[in-house]
């Protein structure tokens, strides 16, 4: 597979519960991207990884929300007490270096629903 | 703040005739325009950028995009829309301020009619 693997690919669970969400990048690429869709929107950033650092944590919602990258490869996005309004398709890019010229390609997301 | 507006929720046309999804942009310096596409249940694929040089710009598919600076546009074409290109489009713009993320238009809907 030589593109973006994110995984699960649906995860239910109830409010209040704790999710961890998983973005394989693609080999080589250093810089790493989570985004959020809601239903009938486009994708809204929420945090950029280059290399292991979070070079940008700005659209993070909240404090429950929180990503990390020890590696410099896979990245997790966790989310603490989960909510209803969280419920939306999280999206993960990824891009090899190019001072911002590189496209970003995108796993097929994580449909995540809180009950 | 940098944006992008893609005006029209969706466009429908017929199999064989050309196609234009609208997409008209707001940054602050030279810009770096993207045009993607999502079908169902999938991620979004890139399809072609602008980044500097020519303004007609070639991509993946078929599809080709207008640049136009005075009119602050970045319009997907195609001469010849196949109903396999039914799906959601969507134009985004680089943040140029801040580590490269994307900001996404909101997407149009083409439904191509055979």
């Amino acid at each position: 597979g030589a593109g973006v693997s994110q995984t699960p690919s649906n995860k239910v669970t109830e409010k209040g519960k704790y999710v961890e969400l998983r973005c394989d990048p693609i080999s080589g690429h250093t810089a790493l991207y989570w985004y959020r869709q809601s239903l009938g929107q486009g994708p809204e950033f929420l945090i950029y990884f280059q290399g292991t650092g979070a070079a940008d944590d700005s659209g993070l919602p909240n404090d429950r929300f929180f990503a990390v990258r020890p590696e410099g490869s896979v990245s997790t996005l966790k989310i603490q007490r989960t909510e209803r309004g969280d419920s939306a398709v999280y999206l993960c890019a990824s891009s090899s270096p190019g001072q911002g010229n590189q496209p970003q390609h995108f796993g097929d997301g994580t449909r995540l629903s809180i009950l | 703040a940098q944006s992008v507006a893609q005006p029209e929720d969706q466009v429908n046309v017929a199999e064989g005739n050309p196609l234009t999804v609208k997409c008209t942009y707001s940054v602050s310096g030279n810009p770096y325009l993207f045009w993607y596409v999502q079908y169902p249940n999938r991620g979004l694929q890139f399809l072609l950028k602008y980044i500097t040089g020519d303004n007609l710009v070639k991509g993946s598919y078929g599809f080709e995009a207008e640049f136009n600076k005075s009119q602050t546009s970045f319009h997907l074409k195609k001469p010849s829309a196949l109903v396999s290109d039914s799906a959601l489009y969507f134009c985004a713009v680089r943040d140029a301020y801040n580590t490269d993320k994307l900001i996404f238009g909101t997407g149009t809907r083409l439904q191509v009619f055979p």
